[in-house]
């Protein structure tokens, strides 16, 4: 059973750029969830994807989208990219319909915003 | 709206020493708790989840009880060792929707 797994693992972008961020979702699941972890901080939830269609927001701006995929992969890409975006990308898939929540998260993407 | 509030960090222990952090949240109705761990320079691991009052969660000598009547989810461990030295993050989840996070606890155990 593979894992999560997100690509790239660094980045480094210049102010007003845009990025895309890849995940992989664990072979089973149909849903995946995107976060924002800042330095020192918890997660926060950007937004969750279930059957290609965005099932939930968080309090992120519009440019801050997605996408999902007929094998159950998704994007997170961010437009007009701000210093405040440098985090870390967190991408955690599960499967909606089970009694019990299991997600499992990637190892990230460290964005930085120069 | 759901809410976690994680006991502040960080938290210094010697090794084999006993480990409480404390863990309570604001929700409404019955959300499923979890902890999970982020050791350095890597994503979230699932240490433990409860579904239900009175439920205990455990995994790896760490255990936590879904307390209804106290809101609350304490993680504990009878002797830690240094390599659960990491940062420890309480969550909660209700619907087939977001997780909801607290602040992140840092543990760091000394030999």
């Amino acid at each position: 059973e593979t894992g999560v797994t997100q690509s790239p693992t660094h980045l480094i972008k210049t102010r007003g750029q845009q990025v895309t961020l890849r995940c992989s979702s664990q072979s089973g699941h149909n849903t995946v969830s995107w976060y924002q972890q800042a330095l020192g901080q918890g997660p926060q939830f950007i937004f969750q994807y279930y059957r290609e269609e965005e099932n939930g927001r968080g309090n992120f701006p519009p440019r801050f989208s997605g996408l999902q995929f007929p094998n159950y992969s998704s994007e997170l890409n961010v437009n007009a990219l701000e210093l405040d975006d440098s985090a870390l990308y967190l991408c955690a898939s599960s499967f909606r319909g089970g009694l019990s929540y299991g997600y499992t998260f990637g190892s990230g993407t460290r964005l930085t915003v120069v | 709206g759901n809410s976690v509030t994680q006991m502040e960090g960080p938290v210094t222990l010697s090794e084999e020493a006993f480990l409480t952090i404390n863990c309570t949240y604001t929700a409404t109705g019955y959300p499923s708790l979890f902890w999970y761990v982020q050791y350095p320079g890597e994503g979230l691991q699932l240490l433990l989840k409860a579904t239900k009052a009175d439920d205990k969660g455990s995994n790896k000598g760490f255990e936590a009880t879904y307390r209804k009547e106290t809101t609350s989810f304490h993680l504990e461990k009878g002797s830690v060792q240094v390599s659960d030295s990491a940062v420890y993050f309480c969550a909660l989840v209700q619907g087939a929707q977001k997780l909801v996070f607290g602040q992140g606890t840092r543990l760091t155990i000394n030999p």
